[in-house]
Order: C-alpha cells, then structure tokens, then sequence
C-alpha cells in the first residue's frame, strides 16, 4: 500500500487561504468517507483537525475545513495564521494490504 | 478525553526486540480502540496495526505482519506494541493513539526507539 499523495509544502501570507491536497484511489480516499487531518507541529504527536471528510473536532478553530472529490480530498486554512505552520496529514481507511493509510505529508509555511 | 501515556527512550541493538507501552488514563481500556503508528526521524507517518481489547482482536499492517505484536492488559489499563527483528531502519518514534470510529482523536507523546550496534 502506497502512501496518499501529497504537496510537499505549500505556502501563504497571514490572512490568506491555503489548500492541501490527498490524492488516493477508489481503495481508499474515493471509495470511503473516512478521510482524517492531523497537524503535526516539530517535536509534537499529530493533533486531530478534521474527520470524516469535513467534520471538525470540538476545539478546532473553523478556519480549518475539509472536503473530498472523487479520489481526492482536500484541506483548507482560511486566515492564515502564524501558528498554523506545521506539517499537515492525511489519513484514510482503505482495503488495500493495511486498514488505514497516510499521506506524505505537507510543509504548510506562513511566509 | 483519555490519556495515553507512553514508555520512555529505548536503545536496542539490530536483530533484537522492543515493547512500547501505552496505558490509558480518564477511561477503561476496554471501551477503546487503540491503534500505532510511527515516524522515523524526517518522514511521515506509518500506520501498524491496532487492537480492540474488548473483542481481543488485532489487525497489522501488512508491512509488519509477522514482526509486530499488539497486546492489551486490560487489568493495567495498558497497551503494548512489540517489535521483532529489529533493524536500523525501524529507528522512529511510536505514537499511540486512541481510534474512533475511523479517525485517531487523543495520541500519546511518543517513545523514541533507537535501533544501533
């Protein structure tokens, strides 16, 4: 099972709205909605930002949102801030060798 | 919301094993799944495998079948990962983390596991 593909980085100016990617197949990001978001900040455990596609954990800011297109999923930050600089992942479910599986992550910079 | 609190620092040599522990705080073990993953230093993240305590079943990733080993002590409240055949490239931090549903909602800090000779 290969990894969800990602950007490896994507960048933006405070206030502004970034999108990040995930690109699986019909195994997994296209045939479920069981799509997941982690940030990851240097030295820090992943941190739950969105599940389900779109659904956002209690105490995650609602700049924060998901969404999915066939075999791709996506994650936006609106309002870019000075703290949302960290590394983003995607996770799906899928039925291909493993039950869940990761993207390659993305370097998310607030220039 | 639970606590995962995981094992410290381990150095271990190629070829030999390591056991990571998690032990769940603010609930019983029982009522969770809890799921592995780790990073190796400057990559991304790995999903290993899984146990459900209360059906006492765990589901590996195909890549460690055979060399993983997920347990739960439900009288600890504790979860345990054991590694077989260690080689250099397992050198990587090992989360756990609580899975709801399909998504990992509360994670431990992580143990660093240092495979070298």
């Amino acid at each position: 099972q290969s990894a969800l593909t990602q950007p490896a980085s994507v960048s933006g100016s405070p206030g502004q709205s970034i999108t990040i990617s995930c690109t699986g197949s019909s195994s997994d990001v296209g045939g479920y909605n069981y799509v997941s978001w982690y940030q990851q900040h240097p030295g820090k455990a992943p941190k739950l930002m969105i599940y389900e596609v779109s659904n956002r954990p209690s105490g995650v800011s609602s700049r924060f949102s998901g969404s999915k297109s066939g075999n791709t999923a996506s994650l936006t930050i609106s309002g870019l801030q000075v703290e949302d600089e960290a590394d983003y992942y995607c996770n799906s479910y899928t039925t291909s060798g493993t039950l869940y599986v990761f993207g390659t992550g993305t370097k998310v910079t607030v220039l | 919301q639970v606590q995962l609190v995981q094992s410290g620092t381990e150095v271990k040599k190629p070829g030999s094993s390591v056991k990571v522990s998690c032990k769940a705080s603010g609930g019983s073990l029982t009522s969770y799944t809890i799921t592995w993953v780790r990073q190796a230093p400057g990559q991304g993240l790995e999903w290993m495998g899984r146990i459900t305590p209360i059906l006492e079943i765990a589901n590996y990733a195909q890549k460690f079948q055979g060399r993983v080993t997920i347990t739960a002590d439900k009288s600890t409240n504790t979860a345990h990962m054991e590694l077989s055949s260690l080689r250099t490239d397992d050198t990587a931090v090992y989360y756990c983390a609580r899975e709801r549903g399909n998504y990992f909602d509360d994670w431990g800090r992580g143990s660093l596991v240092t495979i070298s000779s």
